[in-house]
């Protein structure tokens, strides 16, 4: 069964950086098929997607957030991060690492669905 | 971006209901729609990908339909267990959008 853990800081001053990190276990990032991924979720707000990466160091984000976030993962130690900078109080929320399914269309390997869910991290912004 | 619109907000049934939810895409998704329920202070959990394919161990009483732009998650027999937030996602789009979520309540 695989397993997925947030931890981070949970506080966050504006114009800082969120910086979360989901641990992995049950699966390896490494030899894995899958990509690994963050959504965060604002109080009393829908999901909303925020990027996504690869073992192999490939990442993809959410266009609205594309300028501020990094998504990258470390396979020795089986885990993947996020980084969000220049945070503003609408940047509250609590972040979700989810291990993310794929599919194959016409143009190859597409990212898809989210199948496992970590707990989820609140992260505050503020003074 | 690919805007999700899910309808109703929220309803209210009662235990044995049959209780439908709509997506809709602002443009065609194929079938490329997942599911998710989310319990309230609990992450998302899928219950269906690819637009009608249940995830493992997920009870049969829900299922999904549709294709294109307009897509429906039905639950067969509202159980109290099945309160909570439920949410379209597509990834059709390389900009993985969701819905704004259907509260449930009994």
């Amino acid at each position: 069964q695989v397993f997925l853990q947030e931890s981070g800081p949970g506080l966050v001053k504006p114009s800082g950086t969120v910086s979360l990190t989901c641990s992995v276990s049950g699966d390896s990032i490494r030899g894995s098929s899958y990509y690994w991924g963050w959504i965060r979720q604002s109080p009393g707000k829908g999901l909303e997607w925020i990027g996504s990466a690869f073992h192999d160091g490939t990442s993809f984000y959410n266009p609205s957030l594309d300028s501020r976030s990094t998504v990258s993962a470390d396979t020795s130690k089986n885990q993947f991060f996020l980084r969000l900078y220049l945070a503003t109080a609408a940047d509250t929320a609590v972040y979700y690492c989810a291990r993310q399914g794929y599919y194959y269309d016409g143009s190859g390997k597409k990212r898809g669905w989210f199948d496992t869910w970590g707990q989820g991290a609140l992260v505050t912004v503020s003074s | 971006d690919i805007e999700m619109i899910q309808s109703p907000s929220s309803l209210s049934a009662s235990v044995g209901d049959r209780v439908i939810i709509t997506c809709r895409a602002s443009q065609s998704i194929g079938n490329w729609l997942a599911w998710y329920q989310q319990k309230p202070g609990k992450a998302p959990k899928l219950l269906i990908y690819k637009a009608s394919s249940l995830e493992n161990g997920v009870p049969s009483r829900f299922s999904g339909s549709g294709s294109g732009t307009e897509f429906t998650l039905t639950i067969s027999g509202l159980r109290p267990d099945d309160i909570g937030t439920y949410s379209c996602q597509q990834y059709q789009d390389s900009g993985l959008t969701f819905g704004g979520g259907t509260k449930v309540e009994i």
